[in-house]
């Protein structure tokens, strides 16, 4: 299975700054997804972002708020923007598939303060 | 929406007691279930996916069965070890996505 590398692992932001993840696999892949955690909640599909085009956002999610690149097939960055308290969660990237199963990114715990 | 169902939310086990716990969701348009592990500090590990009504999956001492009619899946682990302290996620796939349960985090006590 893939190998996803993402960073940074933590970070505690001020409020109404922006921060980037990044994830990068160690293979090609034609979708990448974004994850989020809310405490006491479900992990939550952000987006799907595929190379080439524009990240399809999930309902309750928007591009103005969390922008996606994915610029090659191995490589995606989400930026959480202008961020507030609420915004405070666990963030993961992964690959996979619906019969394989999907790896993980070791994920990004982001504090906004 | 999707709902997705985990009890209990939290579960304390005894080192050497084996223990099991309930993913519920709805029965149409079925087409996955994918059970993760996911420890602290580190990414949600893939346990299992299950296609197949009575369909049931072992790795090591966790095994996992599955009912699609009735839209609901058990999680056992046999001879619970510090190790398989976690946060379980079971997370059904429907319409190209997958959608997870909050989880139920299980405490190994010694």
């Amino acid at each position: 299975s893939a190998v996803i590398s993402q960073k940074p692992s933590r970070d505690i932001c001020q409020r109404g700054t922006s921060l980037t993840i990044q994830c990068q696999v160690d293979s090609q892949v034609t979708m990448m997804f974004w994850y989020r955690q809310q405490p006491g909640q479900s992990l939550t599909l952000i987006a799907t972002a595929n190379q080439g085009s524009e990240a399809t956002y999930e309902s309750g999610f928007v591009i103005d708020k969390f922008p996606i690149s994915r610029p090659n097939l191995t490589f995606s960055t989400l930026t959480v923007s202008n961020m507030s308290p609420e915004d405070s969660s666990i963030y993961l990237c992964s690959v996979g598939g619906e019969l394989a199963g999907y790896t993980f990114g070791s994920g990004t715990r982001l504090t906004v303060v | 929406i999707l709902n997705v169902e985990q009890s209990p939310q939290s579960l304390h086990v005894q080192e050497g007691d084996s223990t099991n716990f309930t993913c519920s969701f709805p029965s149409s348009n079925f087409y996955a279930l994918h059970w993760y592990r996911w420890e602290t500090a580190k990414s949600p590990e893939a346990l299992f996916v299950m296609t197949l009504n009575g369909d049931e999956k072992k790795k090591g001492r966790i095994s996992a069965t599955l009912n699609t009619k009735e839209g609901y899946s058990y999680l056992y682990i046999k001879g619970s070890q510090p190790e398989d302290s976690a946060t379980y996620l079971c997370a059904p796939h429907r319409d190209d996505k997958i959608i997870f349960g909050k989880g139920t985090r299980l405490h190994i006590l010694p």
